[in-house]
């Protein structure tokens, strides 16, 4: 099945720094979705995002569909951002209908 | 527009009890998948329901169960509780049971098997 590689496992910032995550799968796909896990365990949706650039205040991503890898983009840190990042992907290869998980940064951001 | 609610938050349970768990559907969506997320891991499928019925299935033994009601809600059962069942228990919504399709996600459900 499809792998997904997210990098770097944990990070720690300044706040107001930016950082660069990354997220490589193995195979094409029709589905990526980024998500912040708040320290309560609930997944937020930050980007559907499959191919392309969007870009949501100090947020953005890119994936590239072609060469397989996402990139999320956080600029100005802020303490608030800390917690886990997954990027989850999904494929018509797949069980039908799942989305598979990275294994997340971690990032904090210290004030 | 209602989110994704889960109930209940926490539960405990010892080994070998059986366990149900619920999920109300995002408002206008018809499909609703299950994750298991271990500590420290990312979340792993276990199956959808898209239609009332099972949608694709993970690689978990059919002691997980599940069903979907009319309105679209959702419950996961869970017999012969094992200590690896300890997890939290995630469950997504979507419009559709295709792989391309936006899922969200709800609060999730902490289990712990004493």
């Amino acid at each position: 099945g499809i792998q997904v590689e997210q990098s770097p496992p944990d990070l720690i910032l300044q706040e107001g720094a930016n950082s660069t995550l990354r997220c490589n799968f193995s195979d094409s796909v029709n589905n990526l979705q980024w998500f912040h896990q708040n320290p309560w365990g609930q997944l937020i949706n930050l980007f559907y995002i499959p191919s392309g650039t969007k870009q949501n205040g100090r947020l953005s991503a890119t994936t590239v569909a072609t060469e397989r890898y996402s990139l999320l983009y956080i600029s100005s840190s802020q303490t608030t951002d800390s917690g886990v990042y997954f990027c989850a992907v999904g494929n018509y290869g797949g069980s039908q209908g799942n989305l598979i998980f990275g294994k997340g940064t971690k990032l904090s951001v210290k004030p | 527009e209602t989110g994704v609610t889960q109930s209940p938050t926490h539960l405990i349970k010892t080994r070998g009890q059986q366990v149900t768990l619920r999920c109300s559907s995002q408002s206008g969506h018809n499909t609703v998948s299950w994750y298991q997320q271990a500590l420290g891991q990312g979340p792993q499928f276990i199956f959808q329901y898209y239609r009332e019925e099972e949608n694709g299935r993970g690689n978990f033994p059919p002691r997980f169960s599940g069903l979907q009601f009319p309105n679209y809600s959702s419950e996961l059962n869970v017999n012969a509780l094992e200590l690896d069942d300890s997890a939290l228990y995630l469950c997504a919504s979507s419009l559709g049971g295709q792989a391309g399709n936006e899922q969200f996600f709800g609060p999730g459900t902490r289990l712990t098997v004493l």
